[in-house]
């Protein structure tokens, strides 16, 4: 079956620290793979994703490239702030099925202080 | 435009008890999907639901079911709650962006159930 498997937090940087989040997926077919923030107390919103290899999502200066040879989507940031503080989810999609499930990490949470 | 709200927003249950959980999707999506999440782990995806039609279940008992009603609104029921069904419950909207192709999927600010 499908799986992702995330880096463990917490994550404590400093502002203005370089981030990288480890996320590597096994899949049986060809996955779309997505990052996920959420916030707390709140639902999870998309932050960025790449739907075949060697394609890079980006968003809010957060970057992650699809490497299909190392079945890996890491999330990194140049430059982070506090209010990047939040806990970051790793997920796939399978393109098969028309369906529309997603298999997710357990997350990371990410802690900036100044 | 509204996003997806769910309905209620915190709720205490104690085990063997029954609940609902009530999600309305984006305006014009048709999919509407749940997943549970508990403390400290990823969500993990419970049903979808497009056009009225499961069409999708992850690996839970029998004792959770859901439906989705013309307005495309759906209910998650679960019943004979047992302390470990605490979590938060999301539900995730969505609209085809191609033929048999699923667009970004919105998620809900989620239901908390504690079951003491």
């Amino acid at each position: 079956g499908n799986s992702v498997t995330q880096m463990e937090g917490p994550v404590t940087l400093s502002e203005e620290a370089f981030l990288t989040i480890n996320c590597t997926y096994t899949a049986t077919g060809y996955p779309s793979l997505f990052w996920y923030v959420q916030y707390p107390g709140e639902g999870l919103q998309l932050l960025l994703k790449a739907t075949k290899a060697d394609d890079k999502g980006s968003n809010k200066g957060f970057e992650a490239t699809y490497r299909k040879e190392t079945t890996s989507f890491h999330l990194e940031k140049g430059s982070v702030q506090v209010s990047d503080s939040a806990v970051y989810f790793c997920a796939l999609r399978e393109l098969t099925g028309g369906g529309n499930k997603l298999t997710f990490g357990t997350g990371t949470q990410l802690k900036v202080e100044l | 435009d509204a996003g997806v709200t769910q309905s209620p927003t915190h709720l205490i249950k104690t085990r063997g008890q029954h609940v609902t959980l009530r999600c309305s999707p984006i305006s014009g999506h048709k999919s509407v999907s749940w997943y549970q999440q508990v403390l400290g782990q990823g969500p993990q995806f419970i049903f979808q639901y497009y056009e009225k039609e499961e069409r999708g279940r992850g690996n839970f008992p029998d004792r959770f079911s859901a439906r989705q009603f013309p307005n495309y609104s759906s209910e998650l029921n679960v019943n004979a709650l047992l302390l470990g069904d605490s979590a938060l419950y999301l539900c995730a909207s969505s609209d085809l962006a191609g033929p048999r192709v699923h667009g970004e999927l919105f998620f809900g600010e989620g239901s908390r159930l504690t079951v003491l």
